[in-house]
């Protein structure tokens, strides 16, 4: 079945630091690849996607890369806020099912100023 | 934007006793909707899907006569663990697909619950 692991939390950061939450996926075909980020308080935003290989996604400073030969989307952010802490998690869908995800764990991100 | 809310966003109640979650889309319809829970330090999973005016489709390995699903209206979808024991304490959390525009998933912001 499908499944995605990403990096164990809790991740803490002074601000303007470089970011970098791992994931990796295992799934059948070519699933559609997300970051989802949940503030205190809130339910779960989409953060990015990619839907094909070599595919970035990008938002609020944040990337991810779909790479297919390492079946990995890592979120990378070159200068963190403190505005950035929530909890990330990485999940995919299913080739032609966007609304049925697999989830990672999820990270925890505290920022410091 | 679009808001989903869930109710309560933490419950404690005793074993053995029944516990409803309200999912509610505030302003927009939503056909679909779906029910996670996530243990300590696991991921999310997917119980259930929530459909409205049909009966509901679980996921391999839950219990349909534990955890009820009502979806009576465009708006709300209910989860009632019924019996509840302590092992299903956990986080549960729904999400909507507008009915209309259905290509973004808008999640709740969760539900605690505690069974004692």
């Amino acid at each position: 079945g499908n499944s995605v692991t990403q990096m164990e939390g809790p991740v803490t950061l002074s601000e303007e630091a470089f970011l970098t939450i791992n994931c990796t996926y295992t799934a059948t075909g070519y699933p559609s690849l997300f970051w989802y980020v949940q503030y205190p308080g809130e339910g779960l935003q989409l953060l990015l996607k990619a839907t094909k290989a070599d595919d970035k996604g990008s938002n609020k400073g944040f990337e991810a890369t779909y790479r297919k030969e390492t079946t990995s989307f890592h979120l990378e952010k070159g200068s963190v806020q403190v505005s950035d802490s929530a909890v990330y998690f990485c999940a995919l869908s299913e080739q032609g099912s966007n609304y049925k995800l697999t989830f990672g764990k999820g990270t925890l991100l505290t920022v410091n100023p | 934007g679009a808001v989903v809310s869930q109710h309560p966003s933490r419950v404690i109640c005793k074993s053995g006793t029944s516990v409803k979650i309200e999912c509610r889309s505030l302003d927009f319809q939503a056909t679909t909707m779906f029910w996670y829970r996530q243990f300590p330090k696991k991921s999310l999973m997917l119980m259930a899907t929530s459909n409205e005016g049909s009966k509901a489709t679980y996921e391999q390995g839950v219990e349909k006569d534990k955890f009820l699903i009502n979806h009576a209206s465009l708006t709300l979808s209910t989860l009632t663990v019924t019996s509840a024991h302590p092992e299903d304490s956990s986080f549960y959390i729904c999400s909507a697909i507008p009915t209309v525009s259905g290509n973004t998933i808008y999640f709740g912001e969760g539900s605690w619950l505690t069974v004692v």
